[in-house]
């Protein structure tokens, strides 16, 4: 059974980056592909973007382009989801998924 | 733009059916797989179904997937109701570009 455990809660400035780490247990790392998904407070799912580690090439969506970068350390099965000039409206928890599995969520939150 | 739109909220009452809808535009939701998530509140989501109508090991049998192309829409079906069973549920697909698209995610109440 995998098993992904995220970093902890973060609080950051308007302005400045934030990244979380998703480190997954059990299974094979480099072959699945790893989605990052955020809650906004009272909001739905959101896709943020995904990689397959062994490729190493992610893929974004739209409205993130130019400010998330995605990549995976196959050496220690960890992803990692960097996101930068964070605004008050990226308060959010950041969800990491690997096949059918989720990681436990970690808040952000962005405020001044 | 694929879009994925879902009931904003259903209500049944415990030991009925219900399903919720997931109906697809700006694209046929029978081009790939779809998945569905359960949240209960305060809690990560969990995968229901998988690749249409797959149970992840664990998930009860209560639960299951469709599809109707002549609708354009994936349907999550849970029967026999348990108090249990209310959360939210987010159908998600992927666009022409295999890019995730989640719907907006149905509030079911048994009451």
């Amino acid at each position: 059974q995998v098993q992904l455990v995220q970093s902890g809660a973060e609080v950051k400035k308007p302005g400045s980056s934030v990244k979380v780490s998703c480190k997954a247990s059990g299974g094979t790392f480099s072959s699945y592909a790893i989605n990052w998904v955020r809650q906004a407070p009272g909001q739905g799912l959101e896709w943020m973007g995904g990689i397959i580690p062994m490729f190493g090439t992610a893929n974004y969506a739209q409205r993130f382009q130019g400010r998330v970068t995605i990549t995976a350390d196959e050496s220690t099965s960890t992803a990692y989801m960097e996101l930068s000039s964070l605004r008050s409206e990226d308060t959010a928890v950041y969800y990491c998924a690997r096949d059918l599995n989720w990681g436990q969520g970690t808040q952000v939150t962005v405020s001044s | 733009n694929f879009m994925l739109t879902q009931p904003h909220s259903v209500s049944e009452s415990p030991g009925k059916t219900v399903t919720i809808s997931c109906t697809g535009s700006g694209g046929s939701i029978a081009s790939n797989y779809v998945q569905w998530y359960q949240q209960r509140p305060g809690s990560a989501p969990t995968t229901v179904i998988y690749e249409g109508n797959q149970r992840p090991s664990g998930v009860p049998d209560r639960f299951s997937g469709s599809i109707d192309s002549s609708s354009n829409s994936a349907s999550l079906t849970i029967s026999g109701l348990k108090t249990e069973d209310e959360a939210d549920y987010y159908c998600q697909s992927y666009d022409d570009n295999a890019l995730q698209v989640f719907g907006g995610g149905t509030k079911l109440t048994v009451l």
